[in-house]
């Protein structure tokens, strides 16, 4: 089975723009979470989507949003970049998010200039 | 607030040496307490869990220790190699909802050869 899948890789943008990412689960996983890695604050909890429908958020600002697709795949959205946005964004999936098992993808490095 | 203290930030080991890495949680609604392994340009991968159930577990050279009462769990990283060194993090989450991993800091550890 393929991996979880992360596109672009690398990413560079300059303040004040707005950045798309994309996550593909692993084949039969309904539930996408979204996690921002810095060296400051470490790894951190952005959103979890199932079915189409957010089910939890973390404590992040409204200029991060997310969806997700009919076939599982999930966008996460920034708007009106800030610098310390630059991170690296991981996406995980798994079967159902009741499943404790999370699997990560490689992840994206957003670079905000 | 950190719901999740990891210690030590950098740990260097000599080969064939015990790795211990630390981490203790405030949130007594956590039933899950994983333990994740991440390489330099790679997404976080899963190493070993534990529910509050069971005071230990093992996996090959992998052993959670697991302190209900004091809020602490560790990991022991018997025979360490030079493989092993990686940024290790701890995590916590309520089980059976759509709830995001709470992630420590992380330790970078070494297996100095």
């Amino acid at each position: 089975k393929a991996g979880v899948t992360q596109t672009p890789r690398y990413l560079i943008k300059t303040r004040g723009q707005q950045v798309t990412l994309s996550c593909s689960p692993i084949s039969g996983h309904r539930s996408v979470s979204w996690y921002q890695q810095t060296p400051g604050q470490g790894l951190q909890f952005l959103f979890e989507y199932f079915s189409e429908t957010q089910r939890n958020k973390g404590n992040f600002p409204g200029r991060f949003s997310g969806r997700q697709f009919s076939n599982s795949r999930s966008e996460m959205n920034v708007s009106t970049l800030e610098l310390g946005d630059s991170a690296l964004y991981l996406c995980a999936s798994n079967p159902t998010g009741l499943v404790d098992e999370q699997f990560f993808g490689p992840g994206t490095r957003l670079t905000v200039l | 607030q950190q719901q999740v203290k990891q210690s030590p930030q950098s740990l260097i080991v000599q080969k064939g040496g015990i790795s211990i890495i630390n981490c203790a949680y405030e949130n007594t609604a956590f039933d899950y307490f994983p333990w994740y392994q991440q390489f330099p340009g790679k997404g976080p991968a899963l190493l070993i869990a534990i529910r509050p159930d069971v005071s230990e577990k093992k996996e090959g050279r992998f052993t959670i220790s697991f302190n209900k009462s004091a809020k602490q769990f560790s990991l022991h990283i018997m025979d360490s190699q030079p493989g092993d060194s990686a940024t290790y993090f701890c995590a916590a989450r309520k089980g059976g909802g759509a709830d995001g991993l709470t992630f420590g800091k992380g330790t970078h550890l070494i297996i100095q050869p």
